[in-house]
């Protein structure tokens, strides 16, 4: 059975940091891309940023380049998504997917980021 | 950047009818969309690929049609389970990015 599982979520304080994981197991991790999607409280899904099967391409939204950084450890199965100078509006669920076929294909259940003083 | 616009924002039917969903893209885009529902308090799951490529373990009330610009998400006699919120995806930039959705709510 496929599962991605987030965990590293919270309260943090604006201008702080906070690194998101994400455990797989189920499939061959590192034949996927992953990506990072987030969902602010009542509004859409948003794209975060990608990275490629061997972590050599990496892709962000606008809003969160110089701030973000996705990663992932093969070895470990785990994806990563280090956030830093966090903001108010970076408040959200975010969830980790794996892309196949140019779709996310596999979704975690979500991890709540709160950016609040 | 490709933007995609869904529309309606909020579509209100009563169960066993048929909907129509849409989503435009700001350039063409082949036949690279996806669609996704998302159920409240879940996280989302995909529906149709590339348009209208089925998906194993989705019901084959759901169908997905067009290319270019102008997709369309169909359900054929909509079910109590499938009220809740759709999402178009595109897959023809390297960004993956999403519509805004349509949530389907019942009448």
């Amino acid at each position: 059975e496929v599962q991605l599982v987030e965990s590293g979520g919270g309260l943090v304080q604006p201008g702080r940091s906070l690194k998101l994981s994400c455990a797989a197991s189920g499939f061959t991790f590192s034949n996927y891309g992953m990506a990072w999607v987030c969902q602010a409280p009542t509004k859409g899904l948003e794209w975060v940023a990608s990275i490629s099967t061997g972590g050599g391409n990496t892709y962000y939204r606008d809003s969160v380049k110089g701030r973000f950084t996705i990663s992932r450890d093969n070895a470990k199965n785990t994806l990563y998504l280090q956030m830093d100078s966090l903001r108010s509006e970076d408040t959200a669920t975010y969830y980790c997917a794996s892309l196949y076929d140019g779709t996310y294909y596999y979704w975690g259940q979500g991890v709540m980021v709160t950016v609040s003083s | 950047n490709i933007v995609l616009t869904q529309s309606p924002a909020t579509l209100s039917v009563t169960p066993g009818e048929s909907v129509s969903l849409s989503c435009r893209a700001s350039q063409s885009i082949s036949t690279s969309i996806h669609w996704y529902q998302q159920k409240s308090n879940e996280s989302p799951r995909l529906l149709i690929k590339y348009a209208s490529q089925s998906i194993s373990g989705i019901p084959s009330r759901f169908s997905g049609s067009g290319s270019g610009t102008d997709f369309t998400l169909s359900i054929n006699r909509v079910e109590s389970e499938d009220f809740s919120i759709y999402y178009c995806q595109q897959s023809y930039s390297s960004l993956f990015t999403f519509g805004s959705g349509t949530k389907l709510e019942i009448k």
